[in-house]
């Protein structure tokens, strides 16, 4: 039982380039959700996603896409990298029936 | 009605002492209160949570203090250690609201010295 697992763990883009951080959860948690962290700042909302199939914005949306195909899987993609979106991100999902939420260990992004 | 605010953004405290930090909410359908802990290269990690139907719980050295009138909820931690070194998140949640955003309080880097 995994729970929350995120991947890669760090990882260097160049400006412009384009990748996907993944997550995965097995705990079939309805919510999940993405966050960036700087330093010295809290939690901000990326996107979230109530169900497969149902996406929506956070707080800092621009720059990053999300999809929901499945409920284990949300992927988060980055189109365009910009030094802006050096940071470090973390998956969490939530259940409806407890509401505790359980994170990844996060992924250190450095676009240079 | 997202908005959470969360004081003092940080706070030193000599081990044995007590450290309080305050969440402030606006959004009446929250129906959950935590607190996370995040440790430096760790995610957050729920610490202690209450619901709106008691003002108060504890679980060993950690108490959450709920008031629900002021729409504002408080941990202490009793008796503080080096390793309670961390930073602190509120995230109140309304798990039965349609389509609710969970969102965190902005953090309290809290140092312990011992």
């Amino acid at each position: 039982n995994a729970g929350v697992t995120q991947t890669p763990k760090f990882q260097v883009l160049k400006t412009g380039q384009s990748m996907t951080l993944q997550c995965a959860q097995d705990m079939n948690h309805e919510y999940m959700s993405w966050y960036r962290q700087d330093p010295g700042m809290g939690l901000r909302l990326i996107h979230y996603s109530v169900g497969a199939g149902i996406t929506d914005q956070g707080e800092v949306p621009n720059g990053y896409n999300v999809s929901r195909s499945t409920t284990e899987d949300f992927p988060l993609r980055l189109l365009s990298a910009a030094p802006s979106q050096t940071s470090v991100y973390f998956c969490a999902t939530v259940s409806y029936q407890n509401t505790e939420a359980f994170f990844g260990q996060g992924t250190r992004l450095t676009v240079v | 009605q997202q908005q959470v605010k969360q004081s003092p953004q940080s706070l030193i405290v000599q081990k044995g002492g007590i450290s309080i930090i305050n969440c402030a909410y606006e959004n009446t359908a929250f129906d959950y209160f935590p607190w996370y802990q995040q440790f430096p290269g760790k995610g957050p990690a729920l610490l202690i949570a209450i619901r709106p139907d008691v003002s108060e719980k504890k679980e060993g050295r950690f108490t959450i203090s709920f008031n629900k009138s002021a729409k504002q909820f408080s941990l202490h931690i009793m008796d503080s250690q080096p390793g309670d070194s961390a930073t602190y998140f509120c995230a109140p949640y309304g798990a039965r609201t349609a389509g609710n955003k969970l969102t965190f309080g902005g953090g309290t880097r809290v140092l312990v010295k011992p």
